[in-house]
């Protein structure tokens, strides 16, 4: 099972680029790497999926080295709405391998004015 | 907008209770998984199901049941409730080879 680090907490301010880097040494071949936001007393959301090099979307970006054994969430021009935890998880999708991915604490963002 | 909806918000039930949280998703997604989320441990996956009439045991399933009867609905058992199952229950599905998680809003129960 591939295991994360994350920092437990970061801080920012409001209007700056934010980096959360996951390292997941152990990776395998057919593993994914996915972001998820948390709000208080929300389940978590989708941010972002990714296999290697970068992907993205309207809300994030994923960089992933060519050795896929770290990734890093990027979120621009942060603001006080994304104050919230991040985790990032490492998996195979399909059917029945869903009970491999581990979630770990997470990191805690706060975006500060 | 694509939606996983919990029954409740909030519930309280008294130990030995037999409870019944309902989660129902609109995506026509073939998997559906059960978690809790208690502070200091994270998420964890009590049972999960990818088919109807299909389940399989996650991390922690010991106290738990769960029915698949048809594809949008997936209703976690707890067959007698007891204290230590106080927490915060998470409904989540996605679809069976792509993409990510849509979780529902969860379902904080109190077992007193």
């Amino acid at each position: 099972l591939a295991k994360t680090t994350q920092p437990i907490s970061m801080d920012s301010y409001e209007g700056q680029e934010v980096n959360i880097t996951c390292s997941h040494n152990n990776i395998a071949t057919n593993d994914y790497i996915t972001w998820y936001q948390q709000f208080p007393s929300q389940g978590p959301r989708f941010i972002i999926q990714g296999y290697k090099t970068k992907v993205t979307n309207e809300v994030a970006s994923l960089f992933i080295p060519a050795d896929r054994k770290s990734s890093t969430l990027s979120l621009p021009r942060v603001s006080l709405s994304d104050t919230a935890v991040y985790y990032c998880l490492v998996g195979p999708t399909g059917p029945g391998n869903n009970r491999k991915l581990i979630w770990g604490l997470g990191t805690s963002l706060a975006v500060n004015p | 907008d694509v939606k996983v909806t919990q029954s409740s918000r909030y519930l309280v039930k008294r130990t030995g209770e037999k409870v019944f949280l309902e989660c129902v998703q609109d995506m026509d997604h073939e998997n559906m998984f059960w978690y809790r989320q208690d502070p200091g441990l994270g998420l964890r996956l009590i049972y999960f199901s990818y088919d109807v009439k299909m389940k399989e045991k996650g991390d922690i399933p010991e106290g738990y049941s769960v029915s698949r009867e048809k594809k949008e609905r997936f209703s976690l058992i707890l067959e007698s409730a007891s204290t230590n199952q106080t927490s915060m229950y998470l409904c989540a599905s996605s679809l069976r080879t792509r993409g990510g998680y849509t979780f529902g809003s969860g379902t904080r129960l109190t077992v007193v």
